[in-house]
């Protein structure tokens, strides 16, 4: 079956501008992360749901940062006013239920000029 | 919160060449995953293996949760074995905690 995928693969915007990026999630998952990953490190948390409401927001940076997940499926990744520190590439993953084993869409590569 | 390390930071192995990666982690989970990223980027799943031992084709895992370290064995490697390789644990929560990595090069 299809896995995570994520939209769009890459974007470039300039410092200030306000980005959206897009999760799919597997098919009947209903827990749902994002994940940020700097050069040379490993991912980070930024946010989980369980269905609609976000379980865990602990890892959101800043609140420039905001994640939505209105019907329990797609979800969407908000950055406002953003910054060059904010240039990254963000991974959503997805997950049967909470604590199983979590599956990796290929990521958005972000650059903010 | 809890930390991963993984060890080594790299590792250079000439094809057909096993090797044994680990990671040590600072608290009982629930969860310890094992990725390999390729050089695109995709994280793909080896091992979900919170506790026990599992293998597939070549690689095998075997994680000791009591004395919170994991080990991911892969033998007879291959060109394309290369990569970096994340251990990933959670705890009570959902959340993984990646370690830095093992960044592993296959030279034919």
């Amino acid at each position: 079956g299809a896995g995570v995928s994520q939209t769009p693969s890459n974007k470039v915007t300039e410092k200030g501008k306000y980005v959206e990026l897009r999760c799919d999630p597997i098919s009947g998952h209903t827990a749902l992360y994002w994940y940020r990953q700097s050069l040379g490190q490993g991912p980070e948390f930024l946010i989980y749901f369980q269905g609609t409401g976000a379980a865990d927001d602990s890892g959101l940076p800043n609140d420039r940062f905001f994640a939505v997940r209105p019907e329990g499926s797609v979800s969407t990744l908000k950055i406002q006013r953003t910054e060059r520190g904010d240039s990254a590439v963000y991974l959503c993953a997805s997950s049967q239920s909470e604590g199983a084993t979590q599956y990796f869409g290929p990521g958005t590569r972000l650059l903010v000029l | 919160g809890i930390q991963v390390e993984q060890s080594p930071p790299d590792l250079i192995l000439q094809e057909g060449a096993n090797s044994t990666l680990r990671c040590n982690f600072s608290d009982s989970v629930n969860n310890l995953q094992w990725f390999h990223q390729n050089p695109w980027g995709q994280l793909i799943n080896l091992f979900y293996i919170p506790s026990g031992t599992k293998q597939n084709g070549r690689l095998s895992a075997t994680t000791v949760a009591t004395e919170r370290y994991s080990l991911l064995y892969i033998s007879s490697s291959q060109t394309t074995d290369s990569g970096v390789y994340f251990c990933a644990v959670g705890t009570s929560g959902s959340r993984l905690t990646f370690g830095e990595g093992t960044q592993l090069t296959v030279n034919p």
